[in-house]
């Protein structure tokens, strides 16, 4: 049983473009998380999704910012026109659907570079 | 306001030798506490988690407790190895699935 899969794991973007980071949680998971990390610092909760929902997305920013997931297919976070304070690793976790005390299980981040 | 911090922010203990980290969380209504170690540039890989009922668990060379009562929980590390040094990451959830509070993690460096 793979664990919660991360790709790309390193991804460069210049100013502008845009970012596509995907997660595909452990088999069985419905629960989609979104943190961001800068370095040196805690975890910061941006999105909580579950299959074809968003649950919360109160701390995921209003502009630039989208995450979905689909019935089929990862979940996606996805950052247009890219900025320079976007530079972060992103992590991706997943649970099932089991209530509160469901295990969380963490993939192993995109490090996301804007030049 | 729902918050978890942990002490001390950082830590530098020589091979061997045992450590206590700290977490107090004011998160109500409470479901569970859990720890986790987050290898530098690695995802966090969980520890234990504990819930209302529990008051020790442990994981190898990892025993965590929690005090309900006062709301506060420490992660206790015996013999420690080169390999612990890592952040440690108390996260708390409050009463639905979705509500994870995290710390900002004790930084543990561990010396030969």
């Amino acid at each position: 049983n793979a664990g919660v899969m991360q790709n790309p794991r390193h991804l460069v973007r210049r100013r502008g473009q845009e970012a596509r980071l995907r997660c595909s949680p452990m088999k069985g998971h419905s629960h989609v998380y979104w943190y961001r990390q800068l370095p040196e610092e805690g975890l910061k909760f941006m999105v909580y999704l579950q299959k074809e929902n968003i649950i919360d997305e109160s701390g995921m920013p209003k502009e630039r910012f989208s995450a979905e997931f689909p019935k089929e297919g990862p979940s996606i976070l996805r950052i247009q026109q890219v900025v320079r304070g976007d530079s972060a690793a992103y992590f991706c976790a997943s649970s099932p659907p089991d209530g509160p005390n469901s295990p969380l299980h963490f993939g192993n981040g995109t490090r996301l570079t804007v030049t | 306001k729902n918050q978890v911090e942990q002490s001390p922010q950082s830590l530098i203990i020589l091979e061997g030798k045992n450590c206590t980290l700290q977490c107090n969380y004011t998160v109500s209504p409470f479901s569970n506490l859990r720890w986790y170690k987050q290898d530098t540039g690695r995802g966090p890989v969980s520890l234990t988690i504990m819930t209302f009922s529990e008051n020790t668990k442990s994981n190898g060379r990892y025993t965590a407790t929690l005090d309900a009562d006062t709301k506060q929980s420490s992660l206790h590390i015996t013999a420690s190895q080169l390999s612990d040094s890592a952040s440690y990451i108390c996260v708390v959830t409050g009463g639905s699935q979705g509500n994870l509070i995290f710390g900002k993690g004790t930084k543990l460096s561990v010396k030969p």
